[in-house]
């Protein structure tokens, strides 16, 4: 069980704007602004998107937004293209445990 | 440009010791501020982190495996190692080698990833 909840699918039609969630504690999202969002396409490593709850790394596109509160963490992708399929994974630095822990990852299909 | 590359056996038996190196290119591992970590992910599976070894030695495991585990570097040929005993068919996954930026833990290079295969 992994420590971060996120729903384990979600789909949307191109160009429409879709918001994936990331569920922790106060441990880990709630209190640090350490949250990093993944896109994964099949067969190839992990990609960071997000960084520090709301930056992007140079070259994401910034269709990609995230923000958090609370214990919840969001991903949200406006303009949904056929290529945004893939699986998104959340992270946090935890206080208790793993500093790294993430979330069983979303699979997003674009119909 | 960052670039990180896992090698290893691709089969291991039952019982033995995993062995896998990531070797690091555009960036000396001994630089401050970075984390180099190994993540693994099981056949359909989610990300699990295993544990990571900082620029300055210092090293920090998964609980669920901190008894198995032992990551490693070697500044002279710029790569880090990790080393995972008595494995089981449980511990076949993909398992990837990435460098972390200090304190965000933001995962921003990673290796290609490595399939290892646990099985008599």
């Amino acid at each position: 069980q992994s420590a971060l909840t996120q729903p384990a699918s979600v789909s949307g039609s191109p160009g429409q704007s879709i918001t994936l969630s990331c569920t922790g504690t106060s441990s880990d999202i709630g209190d640090y602004y350490y949250v990093s969002w993944y896109q994964q396409h099949p067969g190839k490593a992990p990609k960071l998107i997000i960084y520090e709850v709301t930056y992007r790394p140079s070259g994401v596109s910034n269709r990609f937004s995230g923000s958090k509160s609370g214990n919840t963490a969001s991903l949200t992708i406006s303009g949904l293209q056929a290529d945004d399929e893939a699986a998104y994974y959340c992270s946090s630095y935890s206080s208790i445990n793993s500093p790294v822990v993430f979330g069983g990852g979303t699979k997003l299909t674009v119909l | 440009q960052v670039q990180l590359q896992e090698s290893g056996p691709g089969l291991v038996r039952p019982s033995q010791t995993l062995s896998l190196t990531c070797t690091v290119s555009g960036d000396p591992i001994s630089s401050g501020g970075y984390y180099w970590n190994w993540i693994r992910q099981h056949p359909g599976k989610g990300l699990e982190w295993i544990g990571y070894i900082s620029y300055s030695g210092s090293t920090y495991y998964n609980p669920s495996l901190k008894s198995l585990i032992t990551i490693s570097m070697d500044t002279s040929k710029n790569h880090f190692s990790l080393k995972l005993s008595s494995v089981t068919a449980a511990d076949t996954a993909v398992y990837y080698c990435a460098r972390a930026h200090y304190p965000s833990y933001d995962l921003e290079y990673w290796g290609q990833g490595t399939l290892v295969t646990v099985s008599s």
